[in-house]
């Protein structure tokens, strides 16, 4: 049973527009979600996170929503960049497991010039 | 600068054999991680360690071996038993999750491309 579920494979957007990439959850003990952005054949590099008590963080061009009640958070760019090409993992951590992070499938990002 | 280390960065394996994989951190993290990256599956955790000398099975252990000996070393062995091994292992670490730690999650390494021939 999938926990963190990426229900888009893939999404194309266009050079200075909005990407919105979206992730849904199960588990109510989830209390830290996590973005990361992967290339092909490197690891993936942290992007940005948001705690379960806000349901907002934003950094520079990035903002991550949380909705609790919906189970859902999603991944705000802006404007996107052809360098932000990219899959994109949401994870989420479980209350009381300091260390265990669960993964999304991942959604790969095109951004075109 | 600080960092987590795979190698070899490509791994060829005949059938039948064991193959250790290398992961390396000098960031002085307690927790190390392997995952595993196949096409449409996104990440599955294989093993954790949260400190020397101890170490938990993931959610696909069977056909993996590890070991923690050192705080900054986590082999991953890949055996024979492993039915499906041709995948991409990523290693990753983080220290105990609270604080800035737990804002940035993981550290990750750059992948080790096993391929059974």
């Amino acid at each position: 049973d999938q926990q963190v579920k990426q229900n888009s494979p893939s999404l194309s957007v266009q050079e200075g527009r909005i990407s919105i990439l979206n992730c849904d959850y199960t588990n109510s003990m989830f209390d830290y979600f996590l973005w990361y952005k992967k290339y092909p054949a490197e690891g993936p590099t942290f992007l940005i996170s948001i705690s379960s008590i806000k349901d907002k963080n934003e950094d520079g061009r990035f903002t991550v929503f949380l909705n609790k009640s919906a189970k859902h958070l999603s991944l705000h760019i802006v404007p996107s960049q052809p360098g932000d090409s990219a899959v994109y993992f949401c994870a989420a951590r479980t209350r009381g497991s300091n260390y265990k992070l669960t993964f999304g499938k991942g959604t790969l990002l095109t951004v075109n010039p | 600068d600080g960092g987590i280390t795979q190698s070899p960065k490509y791994l060829f394996r005949k059938e039948g054999q064991n193959v250790t994989l290398s992961c390396e951190q000098n960031l002085n993290h307690d927790a190390m991680y392997w995952y595993r990256q196949d096409p449409g599956q996104g990440l599955r955790l294989i093993y954790y360690s949260q400190i020397v000398n101890d170490f938990q099975k993931g959610d696909i252990a069977e056909g993996y071996s590890v070991s923690r000996e050192k705080k900054e070393s986590f082999p991953l062995t890949v055996t024979s038993a492993q039915k499906n091994p041709t995948a991409f292992y990523l290693c990753a670490s983080s220290t105990p999750g609270t604080g800035s730690a737990l804002r940035y999650g993981y550290t990750f390494g750059s992948g080790t491309r096993l391929t059974v021939v």
